[in-house]
């Protein structure tokens, strides 16, 4: 059973440049969240998508932004890149009920 | 507004000790408690999930309790070995609504010498 994955594994931006980060979920889980972790740091929660629409936001500035598609599968926009940008991305998946969240390997993201 | 702190934030033991690791939240009202693994520029990798009605779950090596009215949760790693050196996050679920964000910890980064 495959779990989350996440494309790609590592990429390098310059400043002002913009990225895409793609994500399919774990078989069964329709639900897929995006969290940045930043060095040292914990995840910090950036949005969550269900049934195609974002259904909640953190506190990151609209430069951020995703898209669900109909497989479930999920795609993390971010646009005019600083180097404050620069994070693990992750994307986690689960479904409705409480059952916890899986999460996948992480993009590393280093804007130049 | 939820806050999760862990401590120690780093960690150092030699092989085969008993070793607990602490978590704690502001607000008691949380519905699930989960606990992640984290290697170095990796992924999370769950460990545990204690549900709302549940105080504590166990797997292999690994214990973790949860006790809401005291805003706590606890990892207790039961011989240690060098293959468990890693980061350990813990992440509260707010509610069980749908649509919720995980709330992290910074985590606590254990070392176990051989």
């Amino acid at each position: 059973d495959a779990g989350v994955t996440q494309s790609p594994t590592h990429l390098i931006k310059t400043r002002g440049q913009q990225v895409t980060l793609r994500c399919s979920p774990k078989s069964g889980h329709d639900t897929v969240s995006w969290y940045q972790q930043a060095l040292g740091q914990g995840p910090q929660f950036i949005f969550q998508y269900y049934e195609e629409e974002e259904r909640q936001r953190g506190n990151f500035p609209d430069r951020f932004s995703g898209h669900q598609f109909p497989n479930y599968s999920s795609e993390l926009n971010v646009n005019a890149l600083l180097l404050g940008d620069s994070a693990l991305y992750l994307c986690a998946s689960s479904t409705e009920a409480p059952y916890g969240y899986t999460f996948g390997s992480g993009t590393r993201l280093t804007v130049v | 507004k939820q806050e999760v702190t862990q401590i120690p934030a780093a960690l150092s033991v030699p092989e085969g000790e008993n070793l607990v690791l602490n978590c704690s939240f502001t607000d008691s009202a949380i519905y699930n408690l989960q606990w992640f693994r984290q290697d170095p520029g990796k992924g999370l990798t769950s460990l545990l999930l204690i549900q709302s009605s549940q105080r504590e779950q166990t797997s292999g090596r690994l214990n973790a309790s949860l006790d809401k009215s005291s805003g706590r949760s606890t990892l207790y790693i039961a011989a240690s070995q060098p293959g468990d050196s890693a980061t350990y996050l813990c992440a509260a679920d707010p509610t069980n609504q749908a649509g919720t964000a995980l709330i992290f910890g910074k985590g606590t980064t254990l070392s176990v010498s051989s």
